[in-house]
């Protein structure tokens, strides 16, 4: 079966210090990968999403940036946190094709 | 579009009760639809979906309606019982791409 990893579960974090959050998923091969920012209340906002190795599309701009080295590990960084970079963020995959995306338990991010 | 910048409506109901969830969508390519279920501090469970070729569609105790004309998407969640008090969303895939894109959500209360 599929499953989805998320971690850190939670960080606190200075502004102006770097960031990476990473995601991995097992028992699929070629999945689409997202990365979704979920402020406290709100809904789910997507802010960047991957069909292959290397290949990332960013929907907002904004002061992160996500990397994918391999096919199914996703990357999300920053160089600098600011203090907005704060919430709760989602990573997903999918196989498209009018199929649902699965959700990794989040990261809740701190930015202090 | 995304309502990410709007605070949750809520919904409160008796136990027991029907619960009728709405959400309006923007986009009128958009051709698959999900209703996910999200408890406090974990990521969205998939919860059922939709094509754009069907009107109605049945799960255990849920229903999803779709009426493309005016734009709208209804989850139905019959004799509603406590454990299903969390926010509920629903997210649109653009029949060109991979993308999911949520709506503001509703918090559902379930009132014993």
């Amino acid at each position: 079966s599929q499953t989805i990893h998320q971690w850190p579960a939670t960080l606190v974090q200075p502004v102006g210090s770097p960031l990476s959050l990473e995601c991995t998923v097992e028992g699929t091969s070629n999945p689409n990968l997202y990365w979704y920012r979920q402020a406290a209340g709100r809904g789910l906002q997507l802010l960047f999403y991957s069909v292959g190795i290397g290949q990332i599309s960013s929907e907002v701009p904004q002061n992160l940036s996500a990397s994918r080295p391999q096919d199914r590990q996703f990357i999300l960084s920053s160089k600098k946190l600011l203090l907005s970079d704060s919430g709760f963020y989602l990573c997903a995959w999918g196989k498209g094709g009018h199929t649902e995306a699965f959700f990794g338990q989040g990261t809740r991010l701190t930015v202090v | 579009g995304e309502s990410v910048g709007l605070h949750l409506p809520t919904l409160s109901v008796q136990e027991g009760d029907n619960s009728i969830i709405n959400c309006a969508y923007s986009n009128s390519a958009s051709d698959y639809f999900i209703w996910y279920k999200q408890e406090s501090g974990k990521g969205p469970q998939f919860i059922i979906d939709i094509r754009s070729n069907m009107d109605k569609r049945q799960g255990q105790r849920v229903t999803v309606l779709l009426n493309k004309t005016v734009k709208h998407l209804s989850l139905q969640i019959a004799a509603t019982q406590p454990g299903d008090s969390a926010v509920y969303f629903c997210a649109e895939n653009f029949a060109t791409g991979n993308q999911f894109y949520f709506g503001t959500g509703t918090s559902l209360t379930v009132i014993p």
